[in-house]
């Protein structure tokens, strides 16, 4: 079973910073901390990851509660093309580095 | 780098026939993962490969569901005796190596319908 809580929907404007909030607070000390998105009729796709410090990248950062128990994947500025449901994941060391997918939280980017 | 692809990208078959797909990954990726996936719910994981090596069965791939990945290649995924409960998009995905970093690249699946 998928150890994270997202919520179900969010809504952002076009061109506004948004923050996905992710719970995960059974997290152990060797689980990383995975984000994925899967836009409408593809398969999904990997965003980012980390494990204790905040992460940045082309599409977004990642930043990660010290306690580790949450995290928030933030797009600076969303667009159209980010409306997506976007996956929050840990991935665990005795899982064998498969990815177990909650709910996801979809995200509506409005004009 | 051409991405993973499935094939085919629809299918649709009667209740109790077989039917079978086909995942290509990317050259050299040395995991191969399926999924099944419903609407509204996000992918479940089916299996996964190392090579050629099934390394894991979920619980939900009965045995009317096999899979293969010979040579350590493409891999298919074989359902025998369909069932309506069996619609759902397949997903494959690869990756370069096990791991917990390493990310999964996922193709665009393959949706069955049974009618």
């Amino acid at each position: 079973d998928a150890k994270t809580t997202q919520p179900n929907s969010m809504e952002s404007n076009e061109e506004e910073p948004v923050h996905l909030p992710c719970n995960h607070s059974t997290i152990s000390g060797t689980d990383y901390i995975h984000w994925y998105r899967q836009l409408p009729s593809q398969g999904p796709e990997y965003v980012i990851h980390g494990l204790t410090s905040n992460v940045n990248n082309r599409m977004a950062s990642l930043a990660i509660a010290e306690d580790r128990k949450s995290s928030t994947l933030i797009l600076h500025r969303a667009t159209l093309r980010d409306a997506a449901v976007y996956y929050c994941i840990l991935r665990e060391d005795n899982q064998g580095g498969k990815l177990i997918f909650g709910q996801g939280t979809e995200l509506s980017v409005k004009p | 780098d051409t991405g993973v692809s499935q094939d085919p990208r629809h299918k649709i078959t009667k209740r109790g026939q077989n039917v079978t797909f086909r995942c290509d990954p990317i050259s050299e990726h040395n995991r191969l993962y399926w999924y099944r996936q419903t609407l509204g719910q996000g992918p479940e994981f089916l299996t996964y490969f190392q090579n050629e090596a099934q390394l894991e069965k979920s619980r939900l791939l009965s045995d009317r569901f096999s899979a293969e990945r010979p040579k350590g290649s493409f891999s298919t995924l074989e359902i025998q005796r369909t069932e309506q409960g069996d619609s759902a998009m397949y997903l494959c995905a690869s990756s370069p190596r096990g791991g917990l970093t390493s990310p999964l690249h996922f193709g665009n699946g393959t949706r069955l319908t049974v009618t």
